[in-house]
């Protein structure tokens, strides 16, 4: 089946830092690619929408400026999390269609936790 | 808004048991799906539900859709311990974009 890989699976950064989390699709073509965050014991947020070769949507409330997303080809998105704090800790998760499947079922990636010291 | 949300948020429950989960969304929408979470994991696929009536089962675990009614349910039959996990529905906006809302999820617990 359509696999969505994402790296690092985790991350431990000081804050202040940046972290890149990558998003890839394996076996399929994806225009559009989905970021969301989930804090313990909560459900997913969606953050935004990754849109290749333009600009990310942004959900109300998620700084576009601090959490950057590029999606420089058919396969691969990528979020920045720009000068991380405690608070930004959480677990991200990025998902996938494969548009040429009749279901257009999306597709998870494994998730990245980020722990920001 | 479309609003989505479980009930119940927390299930325990003991092996051989019958219980049913019920999400309850706001809006119109095409498509339902459940989801599976284990601690410290991502999300694994059970349902894609697709159309008004549509049901659909693997192993112990069978899920139905009404949209006039903008319900979804998840039964479990004769529960076993792996079934314990968090799960969740999650509806599509019609028109948003192939965006998911969430329900908050329930998190299941079974006891042998």
């Amino acid at each position: 089946g359509a696999v969505v890989s994402q790296h690092p699976s985790r991350v431990i950064c000081k804050s202040g830092t940046s972290v890149k989390i990558e998003c890839r699709s394996l076996d399929f073509q994806a225009t559009t690619m989905f970021w969301y965050r989930q804090f313990p014991k909560q459900s997913l947020m969606l953050m935004a929408t990754s849109n290749e070769g333009s600009k990310a949507t942004y959900e109300q409330g998620v700084e576009k400026d601090k959490f950057l997303i590029n999606h420089a080809s058919l396969t691969l998105s990528t979020l920045t999390v720009t000068s991380a704090h405690p608070e930004d800790s959480s677990f991200y998760i990025c998902s996938a269609r494969d548009a040429l499947r009749g279901t257009g079922e999306l597709f998870f990636g494994e998730g990245s936790r980020l722990t920001v010291l | 808004e479309l609003k989505v949300e479980q009930n119940p948020l927390f299930l325990s429950m003991q092996e051989g048991k019958n219980y049913t989960i019920y999400c309850n969304y706001s809006t119109t929408s095409d498509r339902l799906y459940w989801y599976r979470q284990d601690p410290g994991k991502s999300l694994e696929s059970l349902f894609v539900l697709l159309s008004n009536g549509a049901v659909k089962q693997e192993g112990r675990l069978m899920a139905s859709l009404d949209t006039k009614a903008r319900l979804s349910t998840l039964h479990i039959t004769a529960a076993v311990h792996d079934l314990s996990a968090t799960y969740f529905c999650a509806v599509e906006i019609v028109g948003g974009a192939q965006k998911l809302v969430f329900g908050q999820g329930t998190r299941l617990t079974i006891n042998p």
